[in-house]
């Protein structure tokens, strides 16, 4: 049973624009979600946050928004760098718990 | 912030043969975390490591095949046992040093590929 889904498992943008990358989650008990980056051969880094008493977390060129009626975030990076190109998880927890559940990744390339 | 060093980065090993992973923390921290990223999934947690106590796994995992210690507070080190070619997969280590998962840090990670 995966709680938390990424359903595109890649996603390609041009240096500069928008990226958005979607994650879906299906357990209500969440309350606190996180974006990480992952390079190749490094552990996972931690990117954004956002919890439930919120709709919009901004740092930077990253945003993440959160609608919890859809259980919905998505992560906005504008404008786009090459230095983005990684593999992004969503993840997910109940505040308070440590547990961190994943979504499965989105790999992003940004084309110069 | 956590620094966290993670070994080996990777290791080609033998089915029936067990690995040791050793994570390593510049500071002190009381839980620690193991998870497996097998190829194209997600991470999954394997198990939490407290000092002083026995680790808590998660469904699916169990003592036998993955067995923890946790001398200290801030290090632990994670066994996969009797490895078959389905444990091959990314094994990472993760501390929360503020207590509750507002930003788990991780090691680099260990690439095992059993064959």
């Amino acid at each position: 049973d995966q709680q938390v889904k990424q359903n595109s498992p890649s996603l390609s943008v041009q240096e500069g624009r928008i990226s958005i990358l979607n994650c879906d989650y299906t357990n209500s008990m969440f309350d606190y979600f996180l974006w990480y980056k992952k390079y190749p051969a490094e552990g996972p880094t931690f990117l954004i946050s956002i919890s439930s008493i919120k709709d919009k977390n901004e740092d930077g060129r990253f945003t993440v928004f959160l609608n919890k009626s859809a259980k919905h975030l998505s992560l906005h990076i504008v404008p786009s760098q090459p230095g983005d190109s990684a593999v992004y998880f969503c993840a997910a927890s109940v505040y308070g718990n440590e547990k961190l559940t994943f979504g499965t990744g989105t790999r992003l390339t940004i084309i110069p | 912030s956590a620094v966290i060093s993670q070994k080996p980065s990777r290791d080609i090993c033998q089915r029936g043969t067990s690995l040791t992973i050793q994570c390593q923390v510049d500071s002190q921290v009381t839980m620690m975390f193991w998870y497996r990223q097998q190829p194209g999934q997600s991470l999954t947690l394997i198990a939490t490591a407290n000092q002083g106590s026995e680790a808590t796994y998660e469904s699916g995992f169990v003592i036998d095949k993955f067995p923890i210690s946790r001398p200290n507070l801030t290090f632990s080190t994670l066994t996969v046992s009797n490895m078959s070619p389905e444990d091959s997969s990314i094994y990472l280590c993760s501390v929360e040093p503020t207590g509750v998962s507002t930003e788990a840090f991780f090691g680099q990670g260990t690439r095992l590929t059993v064959v």
